[in-house]
């Protein structure tokens, strides 16, 4: 596709549910990171990976997130056990080449009830 | 640490007045130093870089200066347009290129 694309572009869930949001990232881009942004906040790195496997996972706040990429492409970021204070914007990046230059997506906005 | 400090906002300006958005950082080693801009309802996108010290990045007549010795990298631009109205955020890539730090974003409404 022409740019990251992210979904679902919202998704309102209960707390305890499972979560799942997908990015798809430029073509041939080998970097690709997550972060999430909260109101008012800028982005916060989760993790980021470099082809399949994840590089660097140091942002993940507990084991309830994790993320996969198991092609090298499409990423899924997977939440089990919501809790309120997972609402926020995830937002997905790809990179060339990891020298700075992210294209994000638009994000999914997560409200968890 | 790695860290990013930017002005609050919000900051709104009148078409053709002077911007100044200030952003300090905190880094260890070398780091690189961006200007992303986020447009109402769109996704972040990069404005300009500077990978070292005196760079100078530029982009739509936005101008910001690597500067080491006051660990800065403010934003300006000498006249704005009510096109320039986002949410501007200053970041860090570190010399590992995998971790990019984010200040908090300043929101800026340009007024005809």
């Amino acid at each position: 596709g022409a740019g990251v694309s992210q979904t679902p572009s919202n998704k309102v869930t209960e707390k305890g549910k499972y979560v799942e949001l997908r990015c798809d990232p430029i073509s041939g881009h080998t970097a690709l990171y997550w972060y999430r942004q909260s109101l008012g906040q800028g982005p916060e790195f989760l993790i980021y990976f470099q082809g399949t496997g994840a590089a660097d996972d140091s942002g993940l706040p507990n084991d309830r997130f994790f993320a996969v990429r198991p092609e090298g492409s499409v990423s899924t970021l997977k939440i089990q056990r919501t809790e309120r204070g997972d609402s926020a914007v995830y937002l997905c990046a790809s990179s060339l080449n990891s020298d700075g230059e992210l294209f994000f997506g638009e994000g999914s906005r997560l409200t968890v009830l | 640490g790695n860290s990013v400090t930017q002005m609050e906002g919000p900051v709104t300006l009148s078409e053709e007045a002077f911007l100044t958005i200030n952003c300090t950082y905190t880094a260890t080693g070398y780091p690189s130093l961006f200007w992303y801009v986020q447009y109402p309802g769109e996704g972040l996108q990069l404005l300009l870089k500077a990978t070292k010290a005196d760079d100078k990045g530029s982009n739509k007549g936005f101008e910001a200066t690597y500067r080491k010795e006051t660990t800065s990298f403010h934003l300006e631009k000498g006249s704005v347009q009510v096109s320039d109205s986002a949410v501007y955020f200053c970041a860090l890539g570190t010399n590992t290129g995998n971790q990019f730090y984010f200040g908090t974003g300043t929101s800026l409404t340009v007024i005809p």
